[in-house]
């Protein structure tokens, strides 16, 4: 069974806070992705990478950065975090067509 | 334009009701779509494929029509657990195949 892991289930910070959320998966996919999903919005894409060391702007990069340092590990930081980015986030990786995802992080933003 | 568009809902139908969700794309050089199963609180799995000119799981029909840019999705005898949202997925078929997700369809089956 492929696995995807998320660091935290629920995160609360503080404005201005640098924020970390890691994501991990077990199926050695070259393609990973983070999103948020807000009530109406659907999921958005952040970010995504496609191989280690890669990554690319997906429709809301804003205030997010990125790191993917070995290919099983795909980390989304939030620099400074605002209210705005109050969020539920999901991560994912990519066999071909098929995208599993984690168990997603409520992050709240205070 | 929004890429994928579903109608929200909810959709309320007693135990045993046939019902079906319609999702509209917008870019017609899409090739492969798809329908997602999300839980409340949970994240979103894979329920079904749709290829070429549908798919069928049991209780589960995916249908595809190219030419009005469709995909709809058809539940026979629901049962309760069927509740959930159903997401419409497009690969868009761009430079790095990106999925594109609608902001689902809720349903809810009561007895």
């Amino acid at each position: 069974d492929v696995k995807v892991t998320q660091s935290s289930r629920y995160l609360v910070k503080r404005t201005g806070e640098k924020v970390f959320l890691e994501c991990v998966q077990d199926m050695d996919h070259e393609n990973m992705f983070w999103y948020r999903q807000d009530p109406g919005l659907g999921l958005r894409l952040i970010y995504f990478s496609y191989d280690v060391k890669m990554k690319e702007k997906g429709d809301i990069p804003e205030g997010y950065s990125v790191s993917r340092e070995k290919k099983e590990r795909f980390s989304l930081i939030l620099e400074s975090a605002s209210t705005n980015q109050t969020s539920m986030y999901l991560c994912a990786s990519r066999e071909i067509d098929e995208q599993y995802f984690g168990p997603g992080t409520r992050l709240t933003v205070t | 334009r929004k890429e994928v568009e579903q109608d929200p809902g909810p959709f309320n139908v007693p135990e045993g009701a046939t019902v079906a969700f319609n999702c509209t794309y917008s870019n017609s050089a899409s090739q492969s779509f798809f329908w997602y199963r999300q839980d409340c609180r949970k994240e979103p799995k894979l329920l079904m494929s749709v290829y070429s000119s549908g798919n069928e799981d049991g209780r589960f029909t995916a249908q595809l029509n190219r030419a009005s840019q469709y995909i709809s999705l058809l539940i026979r005898d629901s049962k309760l657990s069927d509740s959930a949202t159903y997401l419409c997925v497009v690969n868009e078929n761009t430079g790095f195949q990106k999925l594109v997700f609608g902001t689902g369809t809720r349903l809810l089956v009561s007895p």
